[in-house]
């Protein structure tokens, strides 16, 4: 099983949809969690770190869910800059493991 | 403050010769790390340095693989001989100890686009 597993996609949308991508993970001592974005052909970039008590920013939603070992990223009110590969992130000890990306297209 | 740097941003070069890539972490990281990222592989760790040691190598594909941090700001990680599948899009970041009021969240550099004819 791999440490990090991540639905590749690609998740075809349309403007103002809601989407939501889910990550799980195998190993219960992960200490921190996050989604990163990779547009493409650039360098991956920190999109928002994932807490239990979920954690919002703007229209973008992340969860954590310890007991199932999964973790969660809701996107609402879709847009066509929204539209890249999304990392799904655990790190223990400071040192991260990476899902391979989900990828999303938005469409006008 | 200028982020990660890498160098060169694109390469290409014939199987057998040398490949040296090139970085600069962000002033006062005291982690570097290396990544190679492939469509089929997707972003897989290498290396990573600690205070400029190397701390776990179990990432590098194999001998011909190296990588040194002779100092603070600069790493380099070097190919030789490259071969074919080494061609890939190389990444830097670093980030700075949480223990010590830092985050463990990457920074990256732009990457070395490796194409090894």
């Amino acid at each position: 099983r791999k440490e990090v597993e991540q639905d590749p996609g690609p998740f075809n949308v349309p403007e103002g949809a809601t989407v939501a991508f889910n990550c799980t993970y195998s190993n219960s001592a992960s200490q921190s969690f996050f989604w990163y974005r990779q547009d493409c052909r650039k360098e991956p970039k920190l999109l928002m770190s994932v807490y239990s008590s979920g954690n919002e920013d703007g229209r973008f939603t992340a969860q954590l869910n310890r007991a199932s070992q999964y973790i969660s990223l809701l996107i609402r009110d879709s847009k066509l800059s929204d539209s890249a590969t999304y990392l799904c992130v655990v790190s223990r000890s400071y040192i991260p493991t990476f899902g391979r990306g989900t990828s999303l297209i938005v469409h006008p | 403050d200028a982020g990660v740097i890498q160098s060169p941003r694109h390469e290409v070069t014939e199987m057998g010769q040398e490949v040296t890539l090139r970085c600069k972490p962000i002033s006062g990281h005291d982690y570097l790390f290396w990544y190679r990222q492939t469509m089929m592989r997707g972003l897989e760790l290498l290396i990573y340095f600690n205070n400029n040691v190397p701390i776990d190598d179990s990432g590098m594909p194999e001998d011909r693989f190296s990588a040194k941090m002779p100092n603070a700001s600069f790493s380099t990680l070097k190919i030789q001989p490259s071969e074919p599948r080494d061609s890939a899009v190389y990444f830097c970041a670093s980030s700075y100890n949480p223990g010590q009021g830092g985050s463990d969240t990457q920074y990256f550099g732009p990457g070395t686009r490796l194409t090894v004819l």
